[in-house]
């Protein structure tokens, strides 16, 4: 089965960039994407298609995905951004999640 | 407005059996791919299964294969999933989700989500 690794937290200071990465065998050579979760509620993509931004989505969010590893960079980061990111693909007739990782803005 | 509604979700013995439905609206129901995600109490996303525009084509995931079967009645706009020998593991809020397209590939992602519906599988 296909496995993506993300780093289980990453802490971050406001206005500060934040990277939070996700590596699965050959992942540049799928399309990834990032699904943010804040407390209680539905995920919300804000990263398709490896660097592709839903409307709606602050321009300080981007990501990009090359070799094994997918990158969700938040630039600016701000409070409201605290939440959990997952990333995901699709191998082998299944979809794959990342197991999450926690962001905090302190 | 896309919007997506799940209910069905309960308090169910192991072994027991339980649907879920999600309701459909602000899109052309029939033309987009969609899936059933879960995420367990304090855990990270589970893909359960997804399902064609049309209805005819179904995948699974390893965990649920056999005992659950998803379906669409793409007259009401509605999705279901219909969940039988129940395990405690299968414990979760059920998402339904979106794919902005219908296609069963490497670009495979979900741009709407439902609110969830809670399933508790306890004696």
């Amino acid at each position: 089965s296909y496995d993506l690794t993300q780093p289980p937290s990453v802490s971050v200071s406001p206005g500060q960039t934040a990277s939070i990465t996700c590596f699965g065998d050959k992942l540049g050579d799928k399309f990834a994407c990032w699904y943010q979760q804040k407390s209680g509620q539905s995920p919300v993509l804000v990263i398709s298609q490896d660097s592709e931004r839903p409307s709606g989505i602050p321009e300080r969010f981007s990501g990009s995905n090359s070799g094994n590893t997918a990158t969700l960079t938040i630039r600016g980061t701000q409070a409201m951004d605290e939440a959990d990111y997952f990333c995901q693909a699709w191998d082998s007739n299944t979809v794959v999640f990342g197991g999450g990782t926690k962001l905090t803005v302190l | 407005e896309v919007q997506l509604l799940e209910s069905g979700g309960g308090l169910v013995q192991p072994g027991g059996s339980l649907r879920l439905s999600c309701a459909a609206s602000g899109f052309t129901f029939s033309t987009f791919a969609m899936s059933w995600v879960r995420q367990a109490p304090g855990k990270g996303l589970e893909w359960v299964s997804a399902i064609s525009g049309s209805g005819v084509g179904t995948y699974y995931s390893d965990s649920v294969k056999g005992r659950f079967t998803m379906s669409r009645d793409n007259s009401k706009r509605t999705l279901y999933l219909q969940m039988n020998s129940l395990r405690a593991e299968d414990t979760a809020v059920y998402y339904c989700a979106k794919v902005p397209g219908d296609f069963w590939s490497t670009s495979y992602y979900f741009d709407y989500w439902g609110l969830g519906t809670l399933v508790t599988v306890s004696s």
